[in-house]
């Protein structure tokens, strides 16, 4: 089943823009972490919030985490066209670090 | 190795044949994780390892899907009397400690005719 809910399913922007995707979740977690995948290989890693953390930031990317409201969000800052990918949240369980991963935004940035 | 490592990385089969992935996990990295991912969806977990034991393999649909780890290092995935349904991208990823960065292989794609 799948635990993290991305929002929106698909986002178009232009080039230099801001893009934000938003991730929801149910069950408590140790940290959610960010994935880009591009045509349907191999997820690349983005960034990684522990459950005490707010906010955290590398490069373009900024990600913050309320965890009262169980929800997480992606802002890539001034996109560019190679930031075209799908983007999926994962939650990572206390316990047995199962990571589950949400069903993914698919952004296209236009050039 | 420098990253996770994953092979074939694509195999096709015919319906009801006996298929094995493998998955090399970056060195030193304890825990691993498979995941079966169709086209448009999100990935689906199956299996997490920690060590060379299965902590959790409440994701393998059906007794037809086994995985094991042996020595705590590669992984195979083994299905068997494939079907073609189970045709997808089947991704493998590994971690330092279960609560670090998984890293992922690119993956096999599985098409079973």
């Amino acid at each position: 089943s799948q635990q993290g809910e991305e929002d929106p399913q698909a986002l178009s922007i232009q080039e230099g823009e801001n893009a934000t995707m938003n991730c929801s979740y149910k069950t408590s977690i140790n940290n959610l972490q960010w994935y880009r995948q591009n045509s349907g290989r191999g997820l690349v890693h983005l960034i990684l919030i522990r459950s005490n953390e707010r906010e955290k930031h590398s490069g373009r990317l900024r990600v913050t985490l309320d965890t009262s409201k169980k929800s997480s969000s992606l802002l890539i800052t001034a996109s560019r066209a190679a930031d075209t990918a799908s983007y999926f949240c994962a939650t990572l369980e206390p316990i047995y670090g199962k990571l589950t991963f949400g069903q993914g935004t698919i952004l296209t940035v236009h050039p | 190795g420098a990253g996770v490592s994953q092979t074939p990385s694509n195999k096709v089969t015919e319906k009801g044949k006996y298929v094995e992935l493998r998955c090399d996990p970056i060195s030193g990295h304890t825990a691993l994780y498979w995941y079966r991912q169709s086209l448009g969806q999100g990935p689906e977990f199956l299996i997490y390892f920690q060590g060379t034991g299965a902590a959790d393999d409440s994701g393998l649909p059906n007794d037809r899907f086994f995985a094991v780890r042996p020595e705590g290092s590669v992984s195979t995935l083994k299905i068997q009397r494939t079907e073609r349904g189970d045709s997808a991208m089947y991704l493998c990823a590994s971690s330092f400690r279960p609560n670090t960065e998984a890293f992922f292989g690119q993956g096999t794609r599985l098409t079973v005719v």
